[in-house]
């Protein structure tokens, strides 16, 4: 059974360019939650997508969006590049409560910002 | 609100050593507790979680960890540490299988080191 999927595993981009990623979660998850990982700085709660539709937002400002198709894939996009935007960005996914509880995580997309 | 404190940034142990890996938590109700390692590199493997029942949970990789609800801790352990256990861990809370979803909340981990 493949895992979670994550793409582009690499990502260059200038400042105030936009950057989008891609997640495919694991076959049959309806959940997909996205986490940056700066430097330091450990995992920060992005958005959490359920169903289609957005259930919870991290502390971030709007320029991080995303969506969630019907196929429960989702995409992460960010909006008017920053530096300090450079980080692991990671996808995971999980299945309908009630379900077992943890998380399962992609390999994350590395997004450099020049 | 849920929070998360591993308060050693570097651990560095001689190969055959005894790990422990300390984190505490900060949660209102019953939390659902999990230990997660990552590789450089790679995203993130469940090592173990503990919902409810014995406190001494055992996982993958011969890590065990104890859930002392008097401490609010969950620190992770195993007897005798491999070179390939060189790795990153994370310590993470969340709300439960039922409740708002599997949202978690991470430490900031917990970098290890295993000299040969």
């Amino acid at each position: 059974e493949a895992g979670v999927t994550q793409s582009p595993t690499h990502l260059i981009k200038t400042r105030g360019q936009q950057a989008t990623l891609r997640c495919s979660p694991i076959s049959g998850h309806t959940s997909v939650y996205w986490y940056q990982q700066a430097l330091g700085l450990g995992l920060q709660f992005l958005l959490w997508y359920d169903e289609g539709e957005e259930r919870n937002r991290g502390n971030f400002p709007p320029r991080f969006s995303g969506r969630q198709f019907p196929n429960y894939s989702s995409e992460l996009n960010v909006n008017a590049l920053e530096l300090e935007d450079s980080a692991l960005y990671l996808c995971a996914s999980c299945g309908r409560a009630p379900n077992t509880g943890e998380l399962f995580f992609g390999e994350g997309s590395r997004l450099t910002v020049l | 609100a849920q929070s998360v404190t591993q308060p050693d940034i570097h651990i560095t142990v001689s190969e055959g050593a005894s790990l422990e890996l300390r984190c505490n938590y900060s949660y209102g109700a019953t939390p659902y507790l999990f230990w997660y390692v990552q590789s450089p590199g790679q995203g993130l493997q469940l090592l173990l979680k503990y919902f409810s029942g014995d406190t001494l949970v055992q996982g993958i990789k011969g890590f065990e960890a104890e859930f002392k609800r008097s401490q609010s801790s969950f620190n992770l352990r195993k007897p005798s540490v491999h070179w390939s256990d060189a790795a990153e861990y994370f310590c993470a809370v969340g709300a439960g299988i039922t409740g708002g979803g599997n949202k978690l909340t991470f430490g900031t981990g917990t970098q290890l080191k295993v000299e040969l």
